[in-house]
């Protein structure tokens, strides 16, 4: 299948500070990326959905001006935790799919607040 | 009504039977399907995709795909106990809104 990259795979940061985590499709054009956030033991939740060259539309409940967004291209994604608080450590994946095609997962990156 | 629904398991099996793992679905617009599955700690990894109605078989495992019934399923034939894992599933909205909404995943043991 299709490789997506996706970097840190881990992060600790202190609370109040900022946090960007990479997603990068190496071997095909991600018309479409997916950030999902999952807690232990649960399913992953949809954060937002991008394409590229437009803003990002996100689920209900997430705030847009704390989780940042960025889908510049079509190779790369970005999200980015601002202000981190305890309660944002979680894992977070990406997703990314061309067109119609199916979606592949980045390695998720684990994101702890201290 | 849960967009995505699945049993959560735990599913234990016999290593070398058979696992039947089952999602229902509620936008009947949804045109793909997709299993995946995520070992602990892990992202998930795509296993199958599925189109159309009836069968689609890929080495020991199948997806059964029945609209009308907005049901999918994935049978894991001769389990083995690395096939332990949790097992989730997609359905895609097509479209330029499409997005990709996952159930909370069925847990499947395989005991030697």
């Amino acid at each position: 299948g299709a490789v997506v990259s996706q970097h840190p795979s881990w992060v600790i940061c202190k609370s109040g500070t900022s946090v960007k985590i990479e997603c990068r499709s190496l071997d095909f054009q991600a018309t479409t990326m997916f950030w999902y956030r999952q807690f232990p033991k649960q399913s992953l939740m949809l954060m937002a959905t991008s394409n590229e060259g437009s803003k990002a539309t996100y689920e209900q409940g997430v705030e847009k001006d704390k989780f940042l967004i960025n889908h510049a291209s079509l190779t790369l994604s970005t999200l980015t935790v601002t202000s981190a608080h305890p309660e944002d450590s979680s894992f977070y994946i990406c997703s990314a799919r061309e067109g119609q095609g199916s979606a592949f997962f980045g390695q998720g990156t684990r994101l702890t607040v201290v | 009504q849960k967009e995505v629904e699945q049993n959560s398991g735990p599913l234990s099996v016999p290593e070398g039977a058979i696992a039947s793992l089952n999602c229902t679905y509620s936008d009947r617009v949804s045109q793909s399907f997709f299993w995946y599955r995520q070992y602990s700690g892990k992202s998930p990894e795509l296993i199958m995709s599925i189109y159309s109605n009836g069968d689609k078989e890929d080495g020991r495992f199948t997806a059964q795909l029945n609209k009308a019934s907005q049901y999918v399923s994935l049978l894991i034939r001769d389990s083995q106990p690395s096939d332990s894992a949790t097992y989730l599933c997609a359905p895609w909205r097509s479209g330029n809104t499409g997005k990709l909404i996952f159930g909370q995943g069925t847990t499947l043991q395989v005991k030697p």
